[in-house]
């Protein structure tokens, strides 16, 4: 029962580097997001897709691209890494996407921007 | 400009106390409130929710409550336990699952 997978759990990156954080849920869930925690900020909303093919922004986009092209698999792109985004990314999903459900977190992955 | 708002970054309580954990919002667009729990190294979890035409919901040890008017939810525990010591976030939502996170409080459980 693994939930929401996110790989690597760690990474240290040289700014301007490019990178792709993976998330996979094995739960069918249709709506997934990706949140950034800072500290003193709490979890801030970066991207989400309601089912494969529809992706949209959230809160904080900019950096960061994402494609859903299963239900499975929600990968985030930082496209040319900055210092800014040293933060800890959290996949998330849930079932349903016209009332709320409580969202599936996975374990984070903490990103260093050197 | 934080629409979620949890104002005191800690709390510490006595096992067998009541934990009282406070969150403020400011959008009156949001209907649906949630508490996540977080324990160090881990993705926070989901631990109970109010919907806005409610005033109260409880799950066991754990009770939520709604004052819309002064745009408040407070979540209480009882009896708290040292387990119970993690990071606590408030979320918010307008309708479907885009939610607003709160800062979080830490509370911790002292046996």
């Amino acid at each position: 029962n693994a939930g929401v997978t996110q790989t690597p759990k760690f990474q240290v990156l040289k700014t301007g580097q490019s990178m792709t954080l993976q998330c996979a849920q094995d739960m069918n869930h249709e709506y997934m997001s990706w949140y950034r925690q800072d500290p003193g900020m709490g979890l801030r909303l970066i991207h989400y897709s309601v089912g494969a093919g529809i992706t949209d922004q959230g809160e904080v986009p900019n950096g960061y691209n994402v494609s859903r092209s299963t239900t499975e698999d929600f990968p985030l792109r930082l496209l040319s890494a900055a210092p800014s985004q040293t933060s800890v990314y959290f996949c998330a999903s849930s079932r349903g996407i016209s009332q709320i459900q409580p969202q599936h977190f996975g374990d984070g992955t903490r990103l260093s921007i050197l | 400009d934080q629409q979620v708002k949890q104002n005191s970054p800690s709390l510490s309580v006595q096992e067998g106390r009541i934990s009282i954990l406070n969150c403020d919002y400011t959008n009156s667009m949001f209907d649906y409130f949630l508490w996540y729990k977080k324990y160090p190294a881990e993705g926070p979890t989901f631990l109970i929710s109010i919907s806005s035409i409610k005033d109260k919901n409880e799950d066991g040890r754990f009770t939520v409550f709604l004052n819309k008017s002064a745009k408040h939810l407070s979540l209480h525990i009882v009896p708290s336990q040292p387990g119970d010591s993690a990071v606590y976030f408030c979320a918010a939502s307008t309708g479907g699952n885009k939610l607003v996170f709160g800062a979080g409080t830490i509370l911790r459980v002292k046996s």
